[in-house]
């Protein structure tokens, strides 16, 4: 899996747009591009994912560059709740149906009222 | 809802003695994953099942751990002997490919 490249840490004002940037500038073909987070003494939770085209779901929206190696996890209206550790995550999907999760160090990002 | 569920949530066990994590995946999920957590190393995959069959476990220290899915409403992690070094959040998670994985709340594993 490519390795991801992401900030240790970050602040936000609540009810403002959170930006956390991840670099992957390794990604091949076949890689998707995962976030997920973990909120202290929880498990990780998923958020989105994405191949090419940019995503948007109830939590977030996700923003993959053309040639995909960068991307940009953007929560609309950040809350305190949304205080967690970011992890941006590519994964690649053999057709072997083969297909592992490696979690890096990802992005503290703070809310603060 | 339907819930990854670990147990035990807590275990405080002396060095030497035997550890049995058990995790039931979310009915009907293919695919299986261990991971164990700490603050030096972060997130390590152990261990990863596809249809209850191991499909990776080369992160996991074949001496002391061992993880099986003897069927398809569980998956156990076992470590005999423990070590202090295996002091842990142990997660379990459960899911489809390529979609996303649901985790456990997680087993905290404190070797004496």
């Amino acid at each position: 899996d490519a390795k991801t490249t992401q900030p240790p840490s970050m602040d936000c004002a609540e009810g403002r747009a959170a930006n956390l940037p991840c670099n992957h500038s390794t990604i091949s073909g076949n890689e998707y591009v995962y976030w997920y987070r973990q909120i202290h003494s929880q498990g990780p939770q998923y958020i989105i994912h994405g191949l090419k085209n940019n995503e948007t779901n109830e939590m977030a929206s996700l923003i993959i560059t053309e040639d995909r190696k960068s991307s940009t996890l953007i929560l609309p209206h950040a809350t305190l709740r949304d205080t967690a550790v970011y992890y941006c995550i590519v994964r690649a999907i053999l057709n072997s149906g083969y297909s592992t999760l490696t979690f890096g160090k990802g992005t503290m990002l703070l809310v603060s009222p | 809802d339907a819930r990854v569920t670990q147990t035990p949530r807590h275990k405080v066990t002396e060095m030497g003695q035997e550890v049995t994590m058990r995790c039931q995946p979310i009915l009907g999920h293919n695919t299986v994953f261990w991971y164990r957590q700490t603050m030096m190393q972060g997130l390590e995959l152990l261990a990863y099942f596809r249809n209850r069959a191991p499909l990776d476990d080369s992160g996991m220290p074949k001496d002391r751990f061992s993880a099986e899915m003897p069927d398809a409403t569980l998956a156990t992690l076992k470590i005999q002997p423990s070590e202090p070094r295996d002091s842990a959040v142990y997660f379990c998670a459960s899911g489809f490919i390529p979609g996303e994985l649901f985790f456990g709340e997680g087993s905290r594993l404190t070797v004496l």
